[in-house]
């Protein structure tokens, strides 16, 4: 079936460490992919997407590239900083049929000064 | 414009007890949506309604009702709470309920059953 698989967490940096949580997925077809954010105390967040392979999306510093080969969607950011301290989830979505996102399980986050 | 908004944030249960989780957009969405996140897991969809008058089971609808209210409001309810339904709830909604669509969350409701 259709799975996201997320690095397991808490992930613990210095604040301008350089950031990698590793998505992969296990599909049937080619899904877009999404990277969500949950801040303490608030509901999840769109934080980047990219639709098809190769596609590289970006928001906030972060990026992360669509890879067909390794059916892999890795998050990464250059210098963290404390403000992102949060919870991160890897996502998949295919188009046609309803709205529905597969997640992963998500991956905690803490920056320290 | 406060999006998304679920009550109650947090609630306790004992085995066999009823409640109603409440969730309502002022976003003017026509879909809406249940998740239920557990430790270790992704999030898992309960039940959606890809429009007003219409709902329709997701992954794991099993011991959960819901009603659309009106366009604003999608309601959760337990009839008789199970110590397998603690997880954090998350409402969700959208404009549209195919694939286009970005899915806006609330903040979650955290339900302990014991």
């Amino acid at each position: 079936g259709n799975s996201v698989t997320q690095m397991e967490g808490p992930v613990t940096l210095s604040e301008e460490a350089f950031l990698t949580i590793n998505c992969t997925y296990t599909a049937t077809g080619y899904p877009s992919l999404f990277w969500y954010v949950q801040y303490p105390g608030e509901g999840l967040q769109l934080l980047l997407k990219a639709t098809k392979a190769d596609d590289k999306g970006s928001n906030k510093g972060f990026e992360a590239t669509y890879r067909k080969e390794t059916t892999s969607f890795h998050l990464e950011k250059g210098s963290v900083q404390v403000s992102d301290s949060a919870v991160y989830f890897c996502a998949l979505r295919f188009s046609g049929g309803y709205n529905k996102l597969i997640f992963g399980a998500g991956t905690r986050l803490a920056v320290h000064p | 414009n406060a999006g998304v908004t679920q009550t109650p944030k947090f609630q306790v249960l004992k085995t066999g007890q009823s409640m109603t989780l409440q969730c309502a957009q002022d976003m003017n969405h026509n879909s809406m949506y249940w998740y239920r996140q557990d430790p270790g897991m992704g999030l898992r969809l309960i039940y959606y309604s890809a429009s007003e008058g219409t709902t329709d089971k997701g992954e794991v609808p099993n011991g959960y009702n819901v009603s659309r209210l009106n366009k604003r409001e999608f309601s959760l309810r337990l009839e008789s709470a199970a110590p397998s339904q603690t997880s954090v709830y998350f409402c969700a909604s959208s404009a549209g309920g195919t694939a286009d669509y970005e899915q806006y969350f609330g903040p979650g409701t955290r339900l302990t059953v014991t």
